[in-house]
């Protein structure tokens, strides 16, 4: 079945420093990929996606390209700020007409930023 | 402003006791799901429905039951033979089936069982 690894936590980093949390899928056929992020007591909002492969997704500085041929979907931000301290959750959807838009989701990666 | 709303936000329940939450969305989206978050294990998908009347099992259904009476609403029944119940739980919904797309999530239940 689909499943998705994602790089252990938690990350804590300084503003200011560069960000990579890795994103490693296994699938049947050609899924989506997304990054959801999870800031503390509220549900998952998404951050970012892409539906096919070499696609770039990117949103508010944060960017992950959909490589196939590593089956990995990293997720890279260039400077990070003490405002992204969430957790990061990497999911991947192979929806049918008969699963719908059901998400295979990672353990989630914790990132804290530190002034 | 449309989204999903779930409630209550805590809740507490005694062991051997059957407890329901609520989801109601007014985005008019076809599909909804129940979610279960533990720490380190991500999320995990309990129940979903993709047209009223009509509901399917997710990966760790034992010990829940949904309904999906209306467009706009899905909630779920913790019952007593869950063996773990206490969690944060998760609704979202969709635009439909066969959508590999955006879910949009409530911000979250926690249930503790004392």
């Amino acid at each position: 079945g689909d499943s998705v690894t994602q790089m252990e936590g938690p990350v804590t980093l300084s503003e200011e420093a560069f960000l990579t949390i890795n994103c490693t899928y296994t699938a049947t056929g050609y899924p989506s990929l997304f990054w959801y992020v999870q800031y503390p007591g509220e549900g998952l909002q998404l951050l970012l996606k892409a539906t096919k492969a070499d696609d770039k997704g990117s949103n508010k500085g944060f960017e992950a390209t959909y490589r196939k041929e590593t089956t990995s979907f990293h997720l890279e931000k260039g400077s990070v700020q003490v405002s992204d301290s969430a957790v990061y959750f990497c999911a991947l959807g192979s929806g049918t007409e008969t699963s719908g838009s059901r998400l295979t989701f990672g353990e989630g990666t914790q990132l804290t930023v530190n002034p | 402003d449309g989204g999903i709303t779930q409630s209550p936000k805590y809740l507490f329940r005694k062991e051997g006791q059957n407890v329901t939450l609520s989801c109601e969305q007014n985005l008019n989206h076809d599909a909804m799901y129940w979610y279960r978050q533990d720490p380190g294990q991500g999320l995990r998908l309990i129940y979903y429905s993709q047209i009223v009347n009509d509901f399917q099992k997710g990966d760790i259904a034992e010990g829940y039951s949904v309904s999906r009476e209306k467009k706009e609403s899905f909630p779920l029944t913790v019952t007593s033979a869950q063996k773990n119940p206490t969690a944060f739980y998760l609704c979202a919904s969709s635009i439909g089936a066969g959508n590999t797309g955006e879910l949009f999530f409530g911000e979250g239940s926690r249930l503790t069982v004392l």
